[in-house]
């Protein structure tokens, strides 16, 4: 099966700063979500982007398909920016089944 | 957006009693939705696949009469977790599959087993 990895594995960022998170995957995908699990556990989908870049706020991600990695890039951090952020893929031929990256906590100080 | 909601989102039962957790896709309907449980300090670990109007589809390792789901129409799947035990304790967590391919996910319920 497609492995995913992410790093850092933890980050600590003082407030105001910026900070990039990297995700890997193994093979060829359909598709890549990125997600922000707050402290009360809720996913919250953050991106949806198999290739190119989108933007949204203070968050940006890049996923270059072709060399099998995608960058989540947090701007102007803030302490409501601390959670686990993971990166998912799927490929069509294992259905629609995502699989998770182990995740990087980020905990934001002010 | 889409919308996925979970009921209850924390539950407290007794060793042996059964519990019920449903999955609702609130303003889409879902063909397919998934079930996940996590581990404190741990990624999510898909346990099944479950498709409208068809058996689920379980994970290696996860017991399918002991975590029965039932997917009985187009926005609701049910997990319930059979005569539980303390090391059933944890949190469940639900997806659905929007019409475009992302996955949403409902709130979790956190399950303890005294």
């Amino acid at each position: 099966g497609i492995q995913v990895e992410q790093s850092p594995p933890d980050l600590i960022l003082q407030e105001g700063a910026n900070s990039t998170l990297r995700c890997n995957f193994s093979d060829s995908v359909n598709n890549l979500q990125w997600f922000h699990q707050n402290p009360w556990g809720q996913l919250i989908n953050l991106f949806y982007i198999p290739s190119g870049t989108k933007q949204n706020g203070r968050l940006s991600a890049t996923t270059v398909a072709t060399e099998r990695y995608s960058l989540l890039y947090i701007s102007s951090s803030q302490t409501t920016d601390s959670g686990v952020y993971f990166c998912a893929v799927f490929r069509m031929e294992y259905g629609n089944k995502l699989v998770f990256g182990a995740g990087t906590i980020l905990r934001v100080k002010s | 957006g889409a919308v996925v909601s979970q009921h209850p989102s924390r539950v407290i039962c007794k060793s042996g009693t059964s519990v019920k957790i449903e999955c609702r896709s609130l303003d889409f309907q879902a063909t397919t939705m998934f079930w996940y449980r996590q581990f404190p300090k741990q990624s999510l670990m898909l346990m099944a696949t479950s498709n409208e109007g068809s058996k689920a589809t379980y994970e290696q390792g996860v017991e399918k009469d002991k975590f029965l789901i039932n997917h009985a129409s187009l926005t609701l799947s049910t997990l319930t977790v059979t005569s539980a035990h303390p090391e059933d304790s944890s949190f469940y967590i639900c997806s659905a599959t929007h019409s475009g391919g992302e996955q949403f996910f409902g709130p979790g319920t956190r399950l303890t087993v005294l």
